[in-house]
Formats: structure tokens, sequence, C-alpha cells
């Protein structure tokens, strides 16, 4: 089972500033955090890792708290292009495979 | 090396036949993955291989479900005996791995779409 939870689907507008929060409660001390976008007809792609406080790439922001109960993937300024799924999973070291959920679907309205 | 390559984009066939999936990985990626998506649910694990030894193997791969990388390189999927109900994008994903160290962040490929008539 997925060990994240995170909202089915989230709207938003050209332009706008998009953050999609997940729960996991249960993340162990070894775990870390990363996220995935996925396109129709295409894999997933990676987007983002980390492990606490804050991340940021060219692409998105990745915000953790202290106790790692959640994370919230910021995505400044999206464009219709950004229409997608999103997955949050955690991930550990020693773990041999990612285990997805069924993710966020965003859509990205003109 | 352009990424994770997989043959055929497209697959249809009837129930009942056998079908063999291929999937060309990143050169240096010691780690090649299967999973499997259906409309509307996340990738779901098959299986995954370290250099040539496969290492796990997740309970939705059947009997008639086999994986192979023989050479620590490419690999193939096949199923047996097809059904409808194995209709779905078959995905392959390849990671660098080194021990004691957190796993990067997979590659994915385009998938083979199956569809079972």
């Amino acid at each position: 089972l997925a060990k994240t939870t995170q909202p089915i689907s989230m709207d938003s507008y050209e332009g706008q500033e998009v953050n999609i929060t997940c729960s996991h409660n249960n993340i162990a001390t070894n775990d870390y955090i990363t996220w995935y976008q996925q396109f129709p007809s295409q894999g997933p792609r990676f987007i983002i890792q980390g492990y606490k406080t804050k991340v940021t790439n060219e692409v998105a922001s990745l915000f953790i708290p202290a106790d790692r109960k959640s994370s919230t993937l910021s995505l400044p300024r999206v464009s219709l292009s950004d229409t997608a799924v999103y997955y949050c999973l955690v991930y550990g070291g020693s773990q041999g495979n990612l285990i997805f959920g069924k993710g966020t679907k965003l859509s990205v309205k003109p | 090396d352009t990424g994770v390559s997989q043959n055929p984009r497209h697959k249809i066939t009837k129930r009942g036949q056998n079908v063999t999936f291929r999937c060309d990985p990143i050169s240096e990626h010691n780690r090649l993955y299967w999973y499997r998506q259906t409309l509307g649910q996340g990738p779901e694990f098959l299986t995954y291989f370290q250099n040539e030894a496969q290492l796990e193997k997740s309970r939705l791969l059947s009997d008639r479900f086999s994986a192979e990388r023989p050479k620590g390189s490419f690999s193939t999927l096949e199923i047996q005996r097809t059904e409808q109900g194995d209709s779905a994008m078959y995905l392959c994903a390849s990671s660098p791995y080194l021990q004691g160290t957190i796993g990067y962040g997979y590659t994915f490929g385009s998938g083979t779409r199956l569809t079972v008539v």
C-alpha cells in the first residue's frame, strides 16, 4: 500500500502558484520524499526529492516541516503544460522499489 | 544514451496469446524496474533487477509473467496466455544504485500499451 495521502484532483489557472500537499504520517527516519509528474501516455518523470526543510530546483520547490509528516510541492506560475498527475512517494535507501498511490490530477485552465 | 527505451509502444493481441516486451535502460544504470499501470491508477510495481539478478517480485506477477535481464543490460517481460485483465500500460524504469546511498530518481520509459482482445 502507498504510504502517502494526497488530494485526488486540483484545478488552477495559468500564472498561479500551485501547492499540492501530501501526508505521510508513518514516514521512517531513513525515508526521503520524492515527487513525480506524469503526462498521459508517458511514464512518470522525476521532479524533486528532499529529506527536510526546503529543496528548490528549476522546476519546483519542496517544503518539508520539521516533523516530516507532510510535504508540499510548490509549482510557481503554472502553465497549461503543467496539467498532469503528480505523485508523492516516500522512499528509503534500502527499499527496492517506489510505491505509487493514485496521485493528484492537476488541471490548469487558461 | 537518450533515456529508457521500450518496444513496442503498442501491442494488440488475442486472448491466450503470448507477448514479450523489451526495455533498454540507461546504460550506466544497474537497477531496472517493471511496473504496470491501468487507467486512473498509479503505476503498480511488478519486479526489479539489480544487474542480472531479479531481487524482488510482486504478488501481482503471476506464474504467467516472467522477466529476465540476462546480461544486466536490456530486459524482457513476457506474458503467457494473455487475459483481458492484462490490458494495461507496462512501464520500465532504471536507476543507478550504490550500496549505502539513497536511491536517485528513476527514469521511466514511455511504456508499452497492451490491449488484449
